[in-house]
């Protein structure tokens, strides 16, 4: 089992719909939880961080985590073409593993207009 | 806030070659990273820094990598003796605190010929 999945993809949402990404860890003394953006041939970008159970909002972004399930969610409302991207879920373990983020393999999305 | 600077940007190489990238971590950024993508795949932890301290290298990280980070301050990884499977993207991130979120350079694209 790898310690951190994410469906593959590709997510394909209407312009204007919700885009719901899902990706569970192995590891439950995760600490903190991440959401990058990966547009193709570009680097991560940070959207979204969370670090305890519940929604944090920010914008048109709205991360969930739920700890005791083992999973974290990230919510795209409204969706735009310039969302399509791979979106990256990250899970860092905490002190004991060095704080390092351990990446899922991502989830490719396309937004159709 | 000028954020994570890596140079250069592409390098390509024939095999056998020593490579050496540089990164600039964002000012006051303690703890920096390395990280490794290869196509189709999450990025994958190869070593970090809080400070001048290397305090962790992965089991990824062969006799033939080797990173500093001297003054605590921009950080280098060396590869020497260059095989085809060290192709990949090689990404920096430096982050302010333990557990808060790593930010990314735009990476440096290896190709080995």
């Amino acid at each position: 089992q790898k310690e951190v999945e994410q469906n593959s993809g590709p997510l394909s949402v209407p312009e204007g719909a919700i885009a719901s990404l899902n990706c569970t860890y192995s590891d439950r003394g995760s600490q903190s939880f991440f959401w990058y953006r990966q547009y193709s041939g570009k680097s991560p970008e940070l959207i979204m961080f969370i670090y305890s159970n519940g929604d944090k909002e920010d914008g048109r972004f709205t991360a969930q985590l739920n700890k005791a399930s083992q999973y974290v969610s990230l919510l795209i409302r409204d969706s735009q073409p310039s969302d399509s991207a791979t979106y990256l879920c990250a899970v860092n373990i905490g002190p004991a593993a060095g704080n390092k983020l351990t990446f899922g393999g991502g989830t490719r999305v396309l937004v159709k207009p | 806030d000028t954020g994570v600077s890596q140079d250069p940007r592409h390098k390509i190489t024939k095999r056998g070659q020593n490579v050496t990238f540089r990164c600039d971590p964002i000012s006051e950024h303690n703890r920096l990273y390395w990280y490794r993508q290869t196509l189709g795949q999450g990025p994958e932890f190869l070593t970090y820094f809080q400070n001048e301290a290397q305090l962790e290298k992965s089991r990824l990280l062969s006799d033939r990598f080797s990173a500093e980070r001297p003054k605590g301050s921009f950080s280098t990884l060396e590869i020497q003796r260059t095989e085809q499977g060290d192709s990949a993207m090689y990404l920096c991130a430096s982050s302010l605190a333990l557990n808060q979120p790593q930010h990314f350079g735009d990476g440096t694209r290896l190709s080995i010929l």
